[in-house]
């Protein structure tokens, strides 16, 4: 069956400090993947995905993932966080024949 | 700018009520979802639809029901609310479906039930 795990319940990080959240897969095949975010009071927002291709892929707000076939990972990363950036994180693999399976989140809290 | 709405930021009902959660897109999507978020569980989804009439049981159905009489319309009935049914429901619509393409959410309804 498939599933994701996202290992880090909750992170601190300090403003200006880099950023890596964690993701990891279980699936039949390689699965499309999507990293999105959840400010507070709000629904979620597609922060990047991956479908094929090049395996480092960029998008909204100065984040990028790397896709790492042999590892099943999907990490999502950011140089320099920003205190806008607190949030919750999820990873999401995905695939034609599944709908998409949600981890459990990583909540971000940024140190000012 | 796309736009999925729901229609109660925030609900209180009571044991036993039938409770009504209306979600609209406007981007003519084929699919749509429904979801409920608890702390520490992430998003799990209860029921979707890719066509109008057309709907499949997600990961967890059990006391709930949807009704998808028009395209941009997705609704998610709970025919006898429950405490255990205090949740934060999120609805979602997306052009592809299974999980290729990207959801577009709305902002969700707290529902409590008491």
């Amino acid at each position: 069956a498939q599933s994701v795990t996202q290992p880090d319940i909750h992170i601190t990080v300090s403003e200006g400090a880099s950023l890596e959240l964690r993701c990891n897969y279980s699936y039949g095949a390689t699965p499309y993947l999507f990293w999105y975010v959840q400010s507070p009071g709000q629904g979620l927002q597609l922060l990047l995905k991956y479908f094929s291709g090049d395996t480092l892929v960029q998008g909204i707000k100065g984040f990028e993932a790397e896709f790492k076939r042999s590892q099943s990972s999907f990490n999502l990363r950011k140089p320099s966080v920003h205190w806008s950036d607190a949030a919750e994180y999820f990873c999401a693999p995905g695939a034609g024949s599944y709908q998409l399976t949600f981890g459990k989140g990583t909540k971000l809290s940024v140190i000012p | 700018d796309v736009k999925v709405t729901q229609s109660s930021r925030y609900l209180v009902k009571r044991t036993g009520e039938k409770v009504f959660l209306e979600c609209v897109q406007d981007m003519d999507h084929e699919n749509m979802f429904w979801y409920r978020q608890d702390p520490g569980l992430g998003l799990r989804l209860i029921y979707f639809s890719y066509d109008v009439k057309m709907k499949e049981k997600g990961d967890i159905p059990e006391g709930y029901s949807v009704s998808r009489e028009k395209k941009e319309r997705f609704s998610l009935i709970l025919e006898s609310a429950s405490t255990n049914q205090t949740s934060m429901y999120l609805c979602a619509s997306s052009a592809l479906g299974g999980g290729l393409g990207e959801q577009y959410f709305g902002p969700g309804t707290r529902l409590t039930v008491t």
